[in-house]
């Protein structure tokens, strides 16, 4: 069983730019759901695909987006970077929406300068 | 929405039992997580209480009081590879799991 892959593990990107990354959840799982983790606090919620549809997302504006492909990979894309986008971003997948136990990726530290 | 307080640390020593305390407020509550995570690290999957009472799982008890809106995880035994952050979450009905800030654990020798 391979578990949740994330790349990449570390990217540095300037202000304004846009990023992609990138999520290949864990073989069963049709759900993944995004998270933001700041230094020193919990994840937060950014948005979850269930089947290749958005289908719940947090207090995030809309530059963060993201897709879902038929293989129930996903990306995120951040676009417009802020100084505050620095964080170690997070995916997680399960089997089914609104499950319980979600699967972590090993996530990817993002640093805007 | 969701809000969640733990404590942000506890220290113990080893062999001994540490509990953390979560309350939380919510509308449309499921459940309450717990997962472990360790410094850079990948949060992993502790437990989940979605009825009230207490869920044990060898070193490890969960408790839920889901009138109190009140939940612990109780690990028991304490070993140097606990030292971690300890997450609390809240799955609610919108699909959303809500984390805690978390409560960092130190465990002595």
């Amino acid at each position: 069983e391979t578990g949740v892959t994330q790349s990449p593990t570390h990217l540095i990107k300037t202000r304004g730019q846009q990023v992609t990354l990138r999520c290949s959840s864990q073989s069963g799982h049709n759900t993944v759901s995004w998270y933001q983790q700041a230094l020193g606090q919990g994840p937060q919620f950014i948005f979850q695909y269930y089947r290749e549809e958005e289908n719940g997302r947090g207090n995030f504006p809309p530059r963060f987006s993201g897709l879902q492909f038929p293989n129930y990979s996903s990306e995120l894309n951040v676009n417009a970077l802020e100084l505050d986008d620095s964080a170690l971003y997070l995916c997680a997948s399960s089997h089914g929406q609104g499950s319980e136990t979600q699967y972590f990726g090993p996530g990817t530290r993002l640093l805007v300068l | 929405g969701q809000s969640l307080e733990q404590p942000s640390e506890v220290t113990a020593v080893e062999g001994a039992i540490v509990q953390i305390n979560c309350t939380y407020q919510t509308s449309g509550f499921y459940g309450l997580s717990w997962y472990q995570q360790h410094d850079g690290g990948a949060p992993t999957f502790l437990s989940y209480n979605a009825l009230d009472g207490l869920e044990e799982t060898g070193r490890f008890s969960s408790f839920l009081s889901r009138s109190d809106s009140y939940g612990y995880l109780l690990r028991q035994e304490l070993q140097m590879k606990d030292s971690a952050s300890y997450f609390c979450a809240v799955l609610s009905n919108d699909y959303k799991l809500s984390f805690g800030a978390g409560t960092t654990v130190t465990v002595r020798a």
